[in-house]
């Protein structure tokens, strides 16, 4: 159980345009989502935290305008990188975390790995 | 704050050869955890172990073991007779008790396990 799931795996797109990311918990119902990023040959950063239903809060010096977080269900968070840019190409993960024991902890998604051209 | 260091940044071992992986943590909570994660060349990462603060004891998972000692605030990884499916990256974590806020991960440790 606790599988999160992203769609799409790996994207690429010209610079300028938009992407959408998704993160799903398959089987259980994840109240908070974050969204980490991983640049080549580094650790993971938070990037922003999702709550369903509200805004999501962003880490120091991450664009919300930028990066928008969409946490519209409890199955679902969305994120979408707007104009993007090379310097956006990057590996994303989300993970979700659910009410209660035993999904409570953090579940990682496998990541999508964004290139930006 | 939170913040965990792993002083290796690569290792290189031959296989069958025992390798650990240190990861020295600090934090100002009373309670918190401790994960290990995998990430292999594909990028997903896989989960490896949680402790609890309140558990000391060391635990063996296969060829895995870890060595949780507060006193020094570490949370050693070693793997027992290393294999080259062991390559990959690996990240320790540590989280404060509601597995959200401040959930930090350490620079990881790149371990090559070579034939």
């Amino acid at each position: 159980g606790a599988v999160v799931s992203q769609h799409p795996s790996w994207v690429i797109c010209k610079s300028g345009t938009s992407v959408k990311i998704e993160c799903r918990s398959l089987d259980f119902q994840a109240t908070t989502m974050f969204w980490y990023r991983q640049f080549p040959k580094q650790s993971l950063m938070l990037m922003a935290t999702s709550n369903e239903g509200s805004k999501a809060t962003y880490e120091q010096g991450v664009e919300k305008d930028k990066f928008l977080i969409n946490h519209a269900s409890l199955t679902l968070s969305t994120l979408t990188v707007t104009s993007a840019h090379p310097e956006d190409s990057s590996f994303y993960i989300c993970s979700a975390r659910g009410r209660q024991a035993p999904t409570y902890e953090q579940y990682f998604g496998p990541g999508t790995r964004l290139t930006v051209t | 704050a939170q913040k965990v260091t792993q002083a290796q940044t690569e290792i290189s071992v031959v296989e069958k050869e025992d390798v650990t992986l240190d990861c020295v943590y600090e934090t100002r909570d009373t309670t918190y955890y401790l994960f290990w994660y995998k990430q292999p060349p594909s990028g997903e990462l896989v989960f490896l172990i949680r402790r609890n603060s309140f558990d000391e004891q060391n635990e063996i998972s296969g060829r895995y073991s870890w060595n949780f000692q507060k006193s020094t605030s570490s949370f050693n990884f070693t793997i027992t007779a290393s294999q080259v499916v062991d390559s990959a990256v690996y990240f320790c974590a540590l989280s404060d008790p509601f597995y959200g806020q401040n959930f930090v991960f350490g620079p990881g440790t790149r371990l090559s396990v070579l034939p």
